[in-house]
C-alpha cells in the first residue's frame, strides 16, 4: 500500500519557467512532510519541509503548499534551473520524534535549456 | 550546516566476506539515524532505525543478522553487512535528524554503492 504517491513519474520544463511537482497521501495522521533532491548514485538531499500546521512554506526559488483536506502537496520551483534537473522525492512522517518517513516513489524532473 | 556523512562511498567485496558501511552526523548529535536501501528505479526503503546505546529496530522483512547495525556514539552509527551475497548489492543511504531552535531536520548520507561479486 503506497501511502505516498508521486503519480508523474517524469516532468520537462523549460528553464525560466515553473516547475511544480505534486505529491499525495492516504494516511491522514502524517502531520509533516519533506522534500528531497537526489542525483544518480548520490544521497537525497533536504530541499524544504513544511509542518501540517501550515499551508505554506517558501524557501528561495522553492515553495510547498499543503492542502491537507485533499492530503496533497506540492513543490514549485521557480524560475527552474538547469542545475534543478534530477529526482525529486517527497516524504511525509507521522509524529516527528517517531521519523520513520514514507517517501514517495519520486518523479524526474528534466529542466530544458 | 549539518553534514550527515557515510564512507564509503563505493565498495566491492567478495560473495561471502563481510563489509561495513559508517554514517556520521559531522555537527550535531544524532540519538537516532535510518538506514535506508534503494533498489534500481524504486523508492527508498526503510531497513531500520539506529538508537544510540540501544539495539535497533528493523522494518519488516529485513534480516537483523544480515545487516548488523551499531550506534555506539551520538554522532556514529554503522551498518555492516555480513556474508555478503551478489543481491546485496545495493545503494544504501543513512539519514540522522538535527534538532534545532527553529525545528526538525533530517538529512542524508551522500550513500553508499556495495558490489558484491
Amino acid at each position: 500500500d503506497q501511502q505516498v504517491k508521486q503519480n508523474s513519474p517524469s516532468l520537462s520544463v523549460q528553464e525560466g519557467r515553473i516547475s511544480i511537482l505534486n505529491c499525495d497521501y492516504t494516511n491522514s495522521m502524517f502531520d509533516y512532510f519533506l522534500w528531497y533532491k537526489k542525483y544518480p548514485a548520490e544521497g537525497p538531499t533536504f530541499l524544504i519541509s513544511i509542518s501540517s500546521i501550515k499551508d505554506k512554506n517558501e524557501d528561495g526559488r522553492f515553495t510547498v503548499f499543503l492542502n491537507k483536506s485533499a492530503k496533497h502537496l506540492s513543490l514549485h520551483i521557480v524560475p527552474s534551473q538547469p542545475g534543478d534537473s534530477a529526482v525529486y522525492f517527497c516524504a511525509a512522517v507521522s509524529n516527528f520524534g517517531n521519523e520513520k518517513l514514507t517517501f514517495g516513489t519520486g518523479t524526474r524532473l528534466t529542466i530544458i535549456p | 550546516g549539518a553534514v550527515v556523512s557515510q564512507h564509503p562511498s563505493r565498495v566491492i567485496c567478495k560473495s561471502g566476506t563481510s563489509v561495513k558501511i559508517e554514517c556520521r552526523s559531522l555537527d550535531f548529535q544524532a540519538t537516532t539515524m535510518f538506514w535506508y536501501r534503494q533498489f534500481p528505479k524504486q523508492s527508498l526503503m526503510l531497513m531500520a532505525t539506529s538508537n544510540e546505546g540501544s539495539k535497533a529496530t528493523y522494518e519488516q522483512g529485513v534480516e537483523k543478522d544480515k545487516f548488523l547495525i551499531n550506534h555506539a556514539s551520538l554522532t556514529l552509527s554503522t551498518l555492516t553487512v555480513t556474508s555478503a551475497h551478489p543481491e546485496d548489492s545495493s545503494f544504501y543511504i543513512c539519514s540522522a535528524r538535527e534538532t534545532a531552535y527553529s525545528g526538525n531536520t533530517i538529512y542524508f548520507g551522500e550513500g553508499s554503492w556495495l558490489t558484491v561479486v
